[in-house]
Parts: structure tokens; sequence; C-alpha cells
């Protein structure tokens, strides 16, 4: 079965970067797109962005653009989120999710990565 | 404030139908296509409703998806307290380049 198992909790202070790792099973990896999504405390969803597992090109929501990175390692089927200059308002639950390419929509989610910034 | 506008909260008894409404405009819901997302509390989201009206196969048929113009509506009938949880729409948004969610709803089986 499709599983996406991330990494654990992080407690970062402010101005520091944190490295989310979501690593995938159970289908080919490469064959679908990895999206990130996060979800403040309360509150809804918020897409980040995505990216193609084949060839690693990736597209960022504008609000996130210079301070994210995503990236893969299609050796050990892992995609890695990667957030810097953190502030209080980045605490969230980060997600990642798999999306068939070129599609609107993510059919499968990790279980999800509670990031904590707070000094 | 969320691109998409989702009613904050409904509610019906057991047995009941529900539906939820997802508005947007014609940059996103008016020429994408719309996806439905279940998350109960504590819990990841999972996938219900893709491309308007697909239901993955492990989804019932209690779950419906319809979309008309630059909006869109998940059913639910037959409703169990199991169904207790919030509910998201999806879609791109072809003039701002990113993906969007509904703010939520939060369902309540009375």
């Amino acid at each position: 079965q499709v599983l996406l198992v991330q990494s654990g909790a992080e407690v970062k202070k402010p101005g520091a970067s944190v490295k989310v790792s979501c690593k995938a099973s159970g289908y080919t990896f490469v064959s679908y797109d990895v999206n990130w999504v996060r979800q403040a405390p309360g509150q809804g969803l918020e897409w980040m962005g995505w990216m193609t597992t084949n060839s690693g090109d990736t597209g960022y929501s504008q609000k996130f653009q210079g301070r994210v990175t995503m990236t893969r390692d299609t050796a050990i089927n892992t995609a890695y989120l990667e957030l810097s200059s953190l502030t209080s308002e980045d605490t969230a639950v980060y997600y990642c999710a798999r999306g068939p390419p070129l599609r609107s929509y993510v059919d499968y989610w990790g279980q999800g990565t509670l990031v904590t910034v707070s000094s | 404030q969320s691109v998409l506008t989702q009613p904050p909260s409904v509610s019906a008894a057991p047995g009941q139908k529900v539906t939820i409404s997802c508005s947007g405009s014609s940059s996103n819901i008016g020429r994408n296509l719309v996806s439905w997302y279940q998350q109960l509390p504590g819990t990841a989201p999972k996938l219900l409703i893709y491309d308007n009206d697909n239901r993955p196969s492990a989804i019932p048929d209690r779950f419906s998806g319809s979309k008309s113009g630059t909006s869109a509506t998940l059913g639910i009938t037959g409703l169990q307290t199991g169904d207790e949880a919030d509910y998201y729409c999806g879609t791109w948004d072809s003039s701002l380049s990113v993906g969007v969610f509904g703010g939520g709803t939060k369902l309540t089986v009375l």
C-alpha cells in the first residue's frame, strides 16, 4: 500500500531553518509529484509548493519564495522540505502529499510533522 | 483569508443529508478541477473527491461532488457520527499559480 512516512517533530528558534523528510513506499516514487501543505494550529490547509520527483522541477507558492527548498533523493525514495528564516508564524504541521502529475489534487498524505518555532 | 470560500460549519442529524459549498472565481474553480478532503480530528487529510465528481475506490458512494461555474459542492448522504470532521475543497489557481484550499467546514452530526 502507498505510504508516506515523515520525520519527527522539530523545535526551532526564530531565524533557524528546518528540514523535513518524507519517505515514500508502495509505488514508483518518480511517477508522482510530491506536494507540501502546512496547517497552523486550529487553522486550515495552506499549499506551499510541488516537486516533480522525476526531474526535480519545483513550483513554490509566492508566499514562500526565497525561503523554501524542495528536493528529493530518488535512490531512497525520499522527498525533503527545507524552510529557512523561521518565525513563530511558521509553527504548523507540515504534510507531504502525493500528487498525480499535472493534476490538481493529491491522493495520499503523510502523517504530518509538527514544527514549533519558539525562542 | 482563503481564496476559496466555505461555510465555517454545517450540521445535520444521523441518517440525513448535508451539502457543503465551495465558492471561488474564474481563475480557480472556473477553469480547474476541484477536489475535496476529509480531516478527522488529529489526523492527516484524506482525499474524498477528485476531478469535481470522482471518488477514489475506497470512498463510499454516500459522498458525491459537483461543480457549476465558479462553485463546487460536496454532498454527504446517510450521515454517520464517524463523518464528523473538517472538510476542505481544493483546486489550482491559474492566476496565482498556486494550489488553493477553502477555509474548511466543520461537520457536526447531531
